[in-house]
């Protein structure tokens, strides 16, 4: 186990629509990332906050938002739903001590 | 840019045959790579990683990968598949150019199938 939980393991949601995803992570780990992997493809990088401030971002649009709370736990909010957001969403989260991320289960999340 | 190809998206081999799933990396600086399994509907559990110490890198479950800088490579093997390995294999190399920011750029993947 990795310690990284996320939640909803699965989600369907009506185009338009606004969703939030939460994952929580290890105590200590004040490092969380995002990313997007669509079936049949490796996971994107949506973007990453360390000590709840937003450090690096991938191509995705500004409706792809996040926060990060002190008690390690985070969130992903996309607004205005589309069919090609369906995709499965993994958290990943890091310490001070670590060089490797640790990957939650994911949330599939489906756009219809 | 950091990159990394995974040279094949298939492969198939016998119980108890050697496996072994390529990889090619592009990386303007030494390069932290790893390899990451991720079974059906599951999340991505880390194998092995390499961050500038030794060139073979041993891993769980008796994978191994050998980082070879001549080549750019970092191919990932094991000397006997077992069914249980049967998974989506990638390998990532660590885009770590803007202080700070720990960003995995994956490969495209490749499926390990296991014949019985």
């Amino acid at each position: 186990e990795t310690g990284v939980t996320q939640s909803p393991t699965h989600l369907i949601k009506t185009r338009g629509q606004q969703v939030t995803l939460r994952c929580s992570s290890q105590s200590g780990h004040n490092t969380v990332s995002w990313y997007q992997q669509a079936l049949g493809q490796g996971p994107q990088f949506i973007f990453q906050y360390y000590r709840e401030e937003e450090n690096g971002r991938g191509n995705f649009p500004p409706r792809f938002s996040g926060l990060q709370f002190p008690n390690y736990s985070s969130e992903l909010n996309v607004n205005a739903l589309e069919l090609d957001d369906s995709a499965l969403y993994l958290c990943a989260s890091r310490g001070p001590a670590n060089t490797e991320a640790f990957f939650g289960q994911g949330t599939r999340l489906t756009v219809v | 840019a950091q990159s990394v190809t995974q040279l094949d998206s298939h492969v198939s081999v016998s119980e108890g045959t050697p496996v072994l799933l390529r990889c090619n990396y592009s990386s303007s600086y030494s390069p932290s790579l790893f390899w990451y399994v991720q079974h059906p509907n599951k999340g991505l559990q880390l194998l092995l990683k390499y961050t500038s110490a030794a060139t073979l890198v041993k891993g769980i479950n008796g994978f191994e990968a050998e980082f070879k800088k001549s080549e750019t490579s970092f191919h990932l093997t094991k000397p006997s598949a077992h069914m249980s390995d049967a998974a989506e294999y990638f390998c990532v190399v660590s885009d770590d150019s803007i202080s700070g920011t720990y960003k995995y750029i994956f490969g495209t993947g490749t499926r390990l199938k296991v014949l019985a």
